[in-house]
């Protein structure tokens, strides 16, 4: 069965400090994985593909399949991080995505 | 093109009452999703489409839920009779298909509240 876990509800760091947001995930094929990100009073929105080994707004999110892992990553966390992030898995070249429980990431000034 | 499109966006009811939301998917787009969003589960997948039919409704937690996509540009997620534990905020998604990235484009939201 498909699962996604993020262990942190909440995650508080402060302004210049770095900050990873955990996920791992389970699942017997090989696995599509994504990060989404929710702004106040935005959409809920994609925010990088592991496919697409990018950085985005200077995240980074590595797969590691030995630890069935896909931590999100960046070095300096900035106020306007602050949001809600979801870790989400679908199989590859499928379509169903499910979600994992959300981390809210509150980054202090 | 506006997005995702959903109605209503706030929507209060009692107990008992019959509840419909709406969802208007991007145009071309072949897979819609309803999802279900709590403080305590987060995001739960709750009945996916593609071209129209169910292709999964494992998530619909109860026979009170229901949803249907008579076209390819309207969905309906249905709960009769409400409960107040169905006090969430329900999210449409859609995405393109084959050709695709695999990215789900959301709609902004229907909180609904059941007294």
């Amino acid at each position: 069965a498909q699962r996604v876990t993020q262990p942190e509800k909440l995650l508080s760091v402060f302004k210049g400090a770095p900050v990873e947001l955990k996920c791992n995930y389970s699942y017997s094929g090989s696995p599509e994985l994504f990060w989404y990100v929710q702004y106040s009073r935005q959409r809920l929105q994609l925010l990088l593909r592991h496919i697409s080994r990018e950085s985005i707004k200077g995240f980074t999110a590595d797969l590691n399949k030995g630890e069935t892992s896909f931590h999100l990553k960046k070095p300096f966390a900035q106020e306007e991080d602050s949001a809600m992030y979801y870790c989400a898995l679908s199989a590859a070249g499928g379509f169903k995505t499910i979600f994992g429980a959300g981390t809210r990431l509150f980054v202090k000034a | 093109d506006a997005g995702v499109i959903q109605s209503p966006r706030h929507e209060v009811t009692e107990m008992g009452q019959e509840v419909t939301l709406r969802c208007k998917p991007i145009s071309g787009h072949d897979y819609l999703f309803w999802y279900r969003q709590t403080m305590m589960r987060g995001l739960e997948l709750l009945i996916y489409f593609n071209n129209n039919v169910p292709i999964d409704d494992s998530g619909m937690p109860e026979d009170r839920f229901s949803a249907k996509m008579p076209n390819a540009s309207f969905s309906t997620l249905k709960i009769q009779p409400s409960e107040p534990r169905d006090s969430a905020v329900y999210f449409c998604a859609s995405s393109l298909g084959t050709g695709g990235t695999g990215e789900l484009f959301f709609g902004e939201g229907s909180r609904l509240t059941v007294l």
